[in-house]
Protein backbone atom coordinates (compact mmCIF):
# COMPACT_ATOMS: atom_id res chain seq x y z
CA UNK A 1 0.00 0.00 0.00
CA UNK A 2 1.04 3.83 0.30
CA UNK A 3 1.58 4.29 -3.64
CA UNK A 4 1.77 7.26 -5.04
CA UNK A 5 1.66 8.80 -8.69
CA UNK A 6 2.65 11.28 -11.10
CA UNK A 7 1.52 11.81 -14.72
CA UNK A 8 3.47 12.53 -16.96
CA UNK A 9 6.75 10.64 -16.01
CA UNK A 10 8.27 12.89 -18.93
CA UNK A 11 7.33 16.06 -20.27
CA UNK A 12 9.29 18.05 -22.95
CA UNK A 13 7.56 21.23 -23.85
CA UNK A 14 8.11 24.71 -25.86
CA UNK A 15 9.22 27.96 -23.73
CA UNK A 16 5.87 29.74 -23.08
CA UNK A 17 3.32 27.14 -22.51
CA UNK A 18 1.76 26.01 -19.44
CA UNK A 19 2.53 22.18 -18.46
CA UNK A 20 0.45 20.39 -15.84
CA UNK A 21 1.51 17.62 -13.81
CA UNK A 22 -0.56 15.22 -11.31
CA UNK A 23 -0.06 13.82 -8.18
CA UNK A 24 -2.49 11.08 -7.15
CA UNK A 25 -2.01 8.72 -3.81
CA UNK A 26 -4.00 5.35 -4.98
CA UNK A 27 -4.89 3.62 -2.07
CA UNK A 28 -4.96 6.27 0.87
CA UNK A 29 -6.25 9.62 1.48
CA UNK A 30 -3.69 12.86 1.53
CA UNK A 31 -4.97 15.55 3.40
CA UNK A 32 -1.60 17.39 2.67
CA UNK A 33 0.95 16.86 -0.70
CA UNK A 34 3.76 18.24 -0.90
CA UNK A 35 6.02 19.53 -4.10
CA UNK A 36 9.33 19.41 -4.43
CA UNK A 37 12.02 20.81 -6.78
CA UNK A 38 15.44 18.98 -7.34
CA UNK A 39 17.78 20.10 -9.48
CA UNK A 40 20.71 17.78 -11.34
CA UNK A 41 22.84 16.24 -8.31
CA UNK A 42 21.06 18.04 -5.74
CA UNK A 43 18.94 17.73 -2.88
CA UNK A 44 14.91 18.06 -2.58
CA UNK A 45 13.43 21.54 -2.33
CA UNK A 46 10.38 22.12 -0.83
CA UNK A 47 8.34 24.72 -3.27
CA UNK A 48 4.45 24.41 -1.27
CA UNK A 49 2.28 22.37 0.70
CA UNK A 50 -0.75 21.75 -0.70
CA UNK A 51 -4.10 21.02 1.31
CA UNK A 52 -7.27 19.52 0.40
CA UNK A 53 -9.63 21.96 0.19
CA UNK A 54 -7.46 25.21 0.52
CA UNK A 55 -4.93 27.23 -0.77
CA UNK A 56 -1.70 26.07 -0.71
CA UNK A 57 1.29 27.36 1.26
CA UNK A 58 4.68 28.43 -0.74
CA UNK A 59 8.02 28.51 0.18
CA UNK A 60 9.95 31.98 0.30
CA UNK A 61 11.31 32.45 -3.36
CA UNK A 62 8.48 30.42 -4.88
CA UNK A 63 6.14 31.99 -7.20
CA UNK A 64 2.88 30.80 -6.38
CA UNK A 65 1.72 32.80 -9.70
CA UNK A 66 4.16 30.58 -11.75
CA UNK A 67 3.54 27.49 -10.06
CA UNK A 68 0.22 27.24 -9.63
CA UNK A 69 -1.08 24.17 -6.93
CA UNK A 70 -4.77 22.80 -7.23
CA UNK A 71 -5.81 20.39 -4.39
CA UNK A 72 -9.09 19.75 -5.32
CA UNK A 73 -9.62 16.29 -3.84
CA UNK A 74 -7.78 14.03 -0.95
CA UNK A 75 -6.04 11.91 -3.71
CA UNK A 76 -4.92 14.87 -6.29
CA UNK A 77 -3.23 17.26 -6.42
CA UNK A 78 -1.69 19.01 -9.34
CA UNK A 79 1.01 21.34 -10.18
CA UNK A 80 0.69 23.61 -13.89
CA UNK A 81 4.05 25.44 -14.21
CA UNK A 82 2.50 28.60 -16.35
CA UNK A 83 4.74 30.52 -19.15
CA UNK A 84 7.60 27.86 -18.73
CA UNK A 85 11.05 29.00 -19.63
CA UNK A 86 14.32 26.99 -19.69
CA UNK A 87 15.15 27.89 -16.34
CA UNK A 88 11.79 25.87 -14.94
CA UNK A 89 13.43 22.78 -15.89
CA UNK A 90 13.80 20.43 -13.61
CA UNK A 91 13.01 17.26 -11.90
CA UNK A 92 9.49 17.58 -9.89
CA UNK A 93 8.68 15.29 -7.46
CA UNK A 94 5.51 14.87 -5.17
CA UNK A 95 4.98 13.69 -1.91
CA UNK A 96 1.52 12.72 0.23
CA UNK A 97 1.27 12.59 3.84
CA UNK A 98 -0.78 9.54 5.31
CA UNK A 99 -1.78 11.22 8.18
CA UNK A 100 -2.76 7.34 9.80
CA UNK A 101 0.53 6.38 9.27
CA UNK A 102 2.24 10.07 10.03
CA UNK A 103 4.33 9.36 7.34
CA UNK A 104 5.30 10.92 3.39
CA UNK A 105 5.13 9.11 0.18
CA UNK A 106 6.67 9.84 -2.50
CA UNK A 107 5.62 9.81 -6.08
CA UNK A 108 8.48 8.92 -8.85
CA UNK A 109 8.97 12.20 -9.85
CA UNK A 110 8.25 14.24 -13.61
CA UNK A 111 11.10 15.52 -15.45
CA UNK A 112 10.60 18.66 -17.63
CA UNK A 113 12.27 20.03 -20.20
CA UNK A 114 11.67 23.14 -21.56
CA UNK A 115 12.81 24.21 -24.85
CA UNK B 1 15.68 27.50 10.58
CA UNK B 2 16.39 24.30 10.74
CA UNK B 3 19.02 22.58 8.32
CA UNK B 4 20.36 18.95 7.66
CA UNK B 5 24.15 18.39 6.39
CA UNK B 6 25.33 15.57 4.70
CA UNK B 7 29.39 16.02 4.68
CA UNK B 8 29.97 12.96 2.16
CA UNK B 9 28.83 13.89 -1.44
CA UNK B 10 30.08 10.68 -3.10
CA UNK B 11 31.09 7.01 -1.08
CA UNK B 12 32.33 4.17 -3.36
CA UNK B 13 32.54 1.17 -0.99
CA UNK B 14 33.62 -2.70 -2.09
CA UNK B 15 30.20 -5.07 -2.00
CA UNK B 16 30.28 -6.84 1.40
CA UNK B 17 31.93 -3.88 2.94
CA UNK B 18 30.64 -1.67 5.71
CA UNK B 19 28.89 1.50 4.91
CA UNK B 20 28.70 4.62 7.27
CA UNK B 21 26.57 7.89 5.57
CA UNK B 22 26.75 10.44 8.12
CA UNK B 23 23.94 13.03 8.54
CA UNK B 24 24.21 16.34 11.27
CA UNK B 25 21.42 18.23 11.92
CA UNK B 26 20.52 21.83 13.46
CA UNK B 27 17.23 22.19 15.08
CA UNK B 28 16.06 24.17 18.18
CA UNK B 29 14.70 20.53 19.29
CA UNK B 30 15.20 17.39 18.27
CA UNK B 31 13.43 17.48 15.33
CA UNK B 32 11.86 13.74 13.79
CA UNK B 33 14.34 12.43 11.63
CA UNK B 34 14.88 10.21 8.43
CA UNK B 35 16.25 8.57 5.79
CA UNK B 36 15.50 8.07 2.30
CA UNK B 37 16.97 6.09 -0.38
CA UNK B 38 16.42 7.34 -4.25
CA UNK B 39 17.51 4.60 -7.02
CA UNK B 40 17.44 6.23 -10.49
CA UNK B 41 13.71 6.71 -11.89
CA UNK B 42 12.13 6.03 -9.04
CA UNK B 43 11.05 7.89 -6.19
CA UNK B 44 11.89 8.36 -2.71
CA UNK B 45 11.53 5.31 -0.73
CA UNK B 46 11.88 5.47 3.01
CA UNK B 47 14.88 3.27 4.76
CA UNK B 48 14.01 4.21 8.74
CA UNK B 49 12.97 6.90 10.78
CA UNK B 50 13.20 8.22 14.46
CA UNK B 51 10.45 9.80 16.35
CA UNK B 52 11.37 8.85 19.85
CA UNK B 53 12.62 6.18 22.48
CA UNK B 54 14.94 3.59 21.32
CA UNK B 55 18.15 5.59 19.70
CA UNK B 56 19.01 2.55 17.03
CA UNK B 57 16.49 2.31 14.42
CA UNK B 58 16.38 -0.89 12.52
CA UNK B 59 15.22 0.25 9.05
CA UNK B 60 14.25 -1.71 6.00
CA UNK B 61 17.07 -3.63 3.46
CA UNK B 62 19.30 -4.46 6.52
CA UNK B 63 19.96 -0.61 7.24
CA UNK B 64 19.83 1.04 11.00
CA UNK B 65 20.88 4.62 12.21
CA UNK B 66 21.80 5.37 15.43
CA UNK B 67 20.21 9.34 17.18
CA UNK B 68 23.21 11.21 18.56
CA UNK B 69 21.70 14.03 21.03
CA UNK B 70 24.87 15.32 22.06
CA UNK B 71 26.24 15.26 18.68
CA UNK B 72 22.83 16.14 16.68
CA UNK B 73 23.69 13.60 13.96
CA UNK B 74 21.77 10.50 13.05
CA UNK B 75 24.06 8.61 11.06
CA UNK B 76 22.96 5.59 8.64
CA UNK B 77 24.73 2.72 8.35
CA UNK B 78 24.80 -1.13 6.84
CA UNK B 79 26.71 -4.04 8.11
CA UNK B 80 27.51 -5.52 4.40
CA UNK B 81 26.54 -3.42 0.71
CA UNK B 82 25.11 -5.43 -2.13
CA UNK B 83 25.38 -4.04 -5.40
CA UNK B 84 21.85 -3.41 -5.41
CA UNK B 85 22.38 -0.13 -2.61
CA UNK B 86 24.16 1.43 -4.98
CA UNK B 87 21.76 4.90 -5.02
CA UNK B 88 21.10 8.75 -3.70
CA UNK B 89 20.47 8.93 0.21
CA UNK B 90 18.97 11.69 1.66
CA UNK B 91 18.63 12.49 5.55
CA UNK B 92 15.90 14.15 6.10
CA UNK B 93 14.42 16.96 9.20
CA UNK B 94 10.23 17.21 10.20
CA UNK B 95 9.34 19.39 12.98
CA UNK B 96 7.65 17.09 15.83
CA UNK B 97 4.66 18.01 17.26
CA UNK B 98 3.27 21.00 18.41
CA UNK B 99 4.57 22.84 15.87
CA UNK B 100 4.12 19.84 13.58
CA UNK B 101 3.74 22.29 10.18
CA UNK B 102 2.21 19.94 8.21
CA UNK B 103 5.67 17.81 8.98
CA UNK B 104 7.43 19.38 6.04
CA UNK B 105 10.52 17.45 5.48
CA UNK B 106 14.17 19.57 4.92
CA UNK B 107 16.51 17.32 3.02
CA UNK B 108 20.39 17.55 3.28
CA UNK B 109 22.13 17.46 0.26
CA UNK B 110 22.75 13.61 -0.08
CA UNK B 111 25.14 11.20 -0.53
CA UNK B 112 25.32 9.17 -3.65
CA UNK B 113 27.12 5.58 -3.36
CA UNK B 114 28.60 3.33 -5.33
CA UNK B 115 29.44 -0.11 -5.05
CA UNK B 116 32.28 -1.56 -6.12
CA UNK B 117 32.20 -5.49 -7.41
Amino acid sequence: GAVVSQHPSRVICKSGTSVKIECRSLDFQATTMFWYRQFPKQSLMLMATSNEGSKATYEQGVEKDKFLINHASLTLSTLTVTSAHPEDSSFYICSARDRTRNEQFFGPGTRLTVL
Amino acid sequence: AQSVTQPDIHITVSEGASLELRCNYSYGATPYLFWYVQSPGQGLQLLLKYFSGDTLVQGIKGFEAEFKRSQSSFNLRKPSVHWSDAAEYFCAVAPPPPRAAGNKLTFGGGTRVLVKP
